[in-house]
């Protein structure tokens, strides 16, 4: 079945440092791929998405890659602000989001001033 | 503004007590609705799908009888966790696909605590 494997936490890094949470899968077919951010006490949050090969989601400064040779989807931030500091998940959807998501474990970033 | 939103925020029942717990989609008609559990330190693991106006349908290893799940409308899904036990304590969090949109929004979440 569909699975995603994504490094663990908690990473802890100074304000302005360059982030990389990386995240692989498994998954037949063609997937949609997604990071959310948990924010503490919150829901899940959209960060980014992309839904076919080689395409760039971003938002907010974060950038992740849909990488089909290597089936990753490694998120990126240039540099880090204490409010980035949350729980960032990486998932899939068999298609482009009407379907029940897979997600990964979850990695816990704290940025430090 | 918020999408989805989720009542109780956050929970303390009893061992043997029920718990009832709604979703409701605030912005758009919602036909089908994801209810997931999110154990400490842990990913977020789907429990059931939920159509409107049909039976849920549950995850391998999820008790129908006791995880109750009611889609009423299109805007409202509640889950009850029956004769609650302490390892049902969790993080439990709906999700929406709104109609003709091919994205899911997540409701803030529920926390459980079951003494």
């Amino acid at each position: 079945g569909n699975s995603v494997t994504q490094m663990e936490g908690p990473v802890t890094l100074s304000e302005e440092a360059f982030l990389t949470i990386n995240c692989t899968y498994t998954a037949t077919g063609y997937p949609s791929l997604f990071w959310y951010v948990q924010y503490p006490g919150e829901g899940l949050q959209l960060l980014l998405k992309a839904t076919k090969a080689d395409d760039k989601g971003s938002n907010k400064g974060f950038e992740a890659t849909y990488r089909k040779e290597t089936t990753s989807f490694h998120l990126e931030k240039g540099s880090v602000q204490v409010s980035d500091s949350a729980v960032y998940f990486c998932a899939l959807s068999s298609n482009s989001g009407n379907t029940p998501l897979v997600f990964g474990k979850g990695t816990r970033l704290s940025v430090i001033a | 503004g918020a999408v989805v939103s989720q009542h109780p925020s956050r929970v303390i029942c009893k061992s043997g007590t029920s718990v009832k717990i709604e979703c409701r989609s605030l912005d758009f008609q919602a036909t089908t609705m994801f209810w997931y559990r999110q154990f400490p330190k842990q990913s977020l693991m789907l429990m059931a799908t939920s159509n409107e106006g049909s039976k849920a349908t549950y995850e391998q290893g999820v008790e129908k009888d006791k995880f109750l799940i009611n889609h009423a409308s299109l805007t409202l899904s509640t889950l009850t966790v029956t004769s609650a036990h302490p390892e049902d304590s969790s993080f439990y969090i709906c999700g929406i696909v709104a109609s003709g949109r091919n994205e899911q929004y997540f409701g803030p979440g529920t926390r459980l605590t079951v003494t």
